[in-house]
This record gives structure tokens, sequence and C-alpha cells, in this order.
């Protein structure tokens, strides 16, 4: 049964400094992996979909890394910004199965100025 | 122009009544989902379709009933509400099953009282 946890549940850092965020899960023979971020009272927007051929994937000061073989990925936010201060999701699809999305549990990021 | 909308985006409603979520998605997407996020902020899926075809029913109790009427559409409807059923529905969409990213609605924050 496929698990997905991350790791911190929350952060708080001042502004332009460069984080990370971890994802991890238990069943590595996933297609893809996605990131989202949450706002409070909002819906979920897609950030990142790695496939699982990539390691990489980037967009603007987002850089998400994918390690199938270790159950692992990472969101990098270089510079960050007090409009960077939201929950970030990873999810996958189960093991073998793409039809659906397994969540991680969240981390909180605070970014103060 | 809103990719995946859902409506009502708040609903407050008695114990044992009735009530309908739906949900629009103009991406010419194949396949639609419902999530449920608890008070926990825990995001998991209850309900999958594709080509207006149910193929996941996570375990989701029967006064919980999806209804596609034509690929753009999934609808939630929820007879003898509960105290329990107070959550955030969202709705989303993908290409189709083949594990193509997830676009998410804005949520429907429901609360029985």
């Amino acid at each position: 049964k496929q698990e997905v946890t991350q790791i911190p549940a929350a952060l708080s850092v001042p502004e332009g400094e460069n984080l990370v965020l971890n994802c991890s899960f238990t069943d590595s023979a996933i297609y893809n992996l996605q990131w989202f971020r949450q706002d409070p009272g909002k819906g979920l927007t897609s950030l990142l979909l790695i496939q699982s051929s990539q390691r990489e994937q980037t967009s603007g000061r987002l850089n998400a890394s994918l390690d199938k073989s270790s159950g692992r990925s990472t969101l990098y936010i270089a510079a960050s910004q007090p409009g960077d201060s939201a929950t970030y999701l990873c999810a996958v699809p189960p093991g073998g199965a793409t039809n659906k999305l397994i969540f991680g549990t969240g981390t909180l990021l605070a970014v103060q100025p | 122009d809103t990719a995946v909308s859902q409506t009502p985006k708040y609903l407050v409603t008695q114990m044992g009544n009735d009530k309908s979520i739906k949900c629009e998605q103009n991406l010419g997407h194949d396949t639609m989902y419902w999530y449920k996020q608890d008070s926990k902020k825990f995001l998991k899926i209850m309900f999958s379709y594709n080509n207006k075809e149910l193929i996941i029913n996570e375990t989701v109790p029967n006064r919980f009933s999806p209804k596609s009427p034509d690929k753009a559409h999934l609808n939630l409807h929820i007879n003898s509400l509960e105290l329990g059923d107070s959550a955030v529905y969202f709705c989303a969409s993908s290409q189709d099953t083949r594990a193509y990213e997830a676009f998410f609605g804005q949520g429907t924050r429901l609360t029985v009282v």
C-alpha cells in the first residue's frame, strides 16, 4: 500500500532564503509525482509534474527532483518570497496504477517578510 | 477561464438533509475525480470517472452518489448528511487515466450542523 510522507510538517523561513521540502513514498513503482500548492481556503494549484523517467523538473524558482529507487522527491524553492507562503503537497499514483493520487501530509510554509 | 469549477463554494446544511455539489471542467479531459479533505487537511480519493464510467469507488458510504451526465461534468450527491461529512470536497480532472497531470477545482467547504 502506497504511503506518502512529507517532512517537515511546518517550516518558517525569512524572506530570501532557499529552502527544501521533502516527500517520501513507500512504493517506488510510480508513473510520476506531482507537487501542488494550496493557499488557505483555496484549491490546489499544480506546480510541477515529474515523470518516472525524469530526475528533475524546473519552473521558475521551483525545482523538483525525483529519486524513485529511494522513494524520495524534493521541492527546492529559491529566493523565497512571502507570496510563497502556502501548504505544499506531493502526490503519486499508487504503485502500478494511474487512476488516482495518493497525497502526502503536506508542509505548511511561512515566509516571513 | 476557469479550468475546473465547482459550485457551490460553501455549503452549510443540517443533519439529515440531501445536497449536491456540481463540477465542470473545460479542459476536454476524459477523467474526473472527487477528493475529500478532512479537518486535518488530509486529501483522499473518493471516486474516479473515465468517459462517464465509474472506475474507482474508495469504500465511500452509499449515501454518496456521483453522477456524470457527460465527460465535462461530475456531480456529487449526498443523502442523509451526517456531522462527519463536514469537509472540503475537491473535484479534479486529468486527460485520461494514464497518469497525466491532475487539475483541481477550488473546493466546496461543506459544513453539517
